[in-house]
């Protein structure tokens, strides 16, 4: 079965500064996507980046970029330049496509931004 | 327009009593999705269609029967609440079943008193 695995349920990082949020899965798989979601006070699920895994190349979204190391098991987000509004919940999370498609998530990281 | 839609975003209950979660995507997607989350925030899967198929039930209870009328609709009906089904239900949608992408509703709290 596949794991993913955030180890830190909390961080905070002063406002402009840059943060690293950890995460890493188990998986047999070769090919699947992995993504970070956000989820504000309002608790809506926003996508904040995805990953595919055949892809050696990290993916970047603005502020957002992400450490993914294969061998590992390792996908990391970094958000730089730290905003008060980049504060929420966090959540790593793994998908494998195929006909049992699902995505199965980490337990989330709350981050805070001090101003 | 709303592209996952969920209805109705807070429900208070009894115990005892049956509820249904409504969600419609307007994605023209063949997939649809029921996570939960519970009191920690812990997001799981609990079922998943396609095209109307039922193709995932995560060894939920009975209790829960998700029935989807078109693949634009996939609704949630609970029987018999309990405390522990109190949580936030998300839907989410994706273009077909083997996609890398879903989409969220905006989630429906339950609270059963």
């Amino acid at each position: 079965a596949q794991t993913v695995t955030q180890s830190q349920p909390e961080m905070s990082v002063q406002e402009a500064e840059t943060v690293t949020l950890s995460c890493t899965y188990d998986t047999s798989e070769s090919d699947y996507y992995l993504f970070w979601y956000k989820q504000p006070p309002s608790r809506q699920m926003i996508l904040v980046i995805r990953q595919e895994a055949y892809k050696q190349q990290n993916a970047t979204e603005n502020r957002f970029s992400v450490n993914f190391q294969k061998a590992a098991k390792s996908f990391s987000l970094k958000i730089s330049d730290s905003q008060l509004g980049d504060a929420a919940m966090y959540f790593c999370a793994y998908l494998v496509t195929g006909a049992n498609s699902k995505l199965t998530f980490g337990k989330g990281i709350t981050l805070s931004v001090r101003p | 327009d709303t592209a996952v839609s969920q209805t109705p975003k807070y429900l208070v209950t009894q115990m005892g009593n049956d509820k249904s979660i409504k969600c419609e995507q307007n994605l023209g997607h063949d997939t649809m999705y029921w996570y939960k989350q519970d009191s920690k925030k812990f997001l799981k899967i609990m079922f998943s269609y396609n095209n109307k198929e039922l193709i995932i039930n995560e060894t939920v209870p009975n209790r829960f029967s998700p029935k989807s009328p078109d693949k634009a609709h996939l609704n949630l009906h609970i029987n018999s609440l309990e405390l522990g089904d109190s949580a936030v239900y998300f839907c989410a949608s994706s273009q077909r079943l083997a996609a890398n992408e879903q989409f969220f509703g905006p989630g429906t709290r339950l609270t059963v008193l």
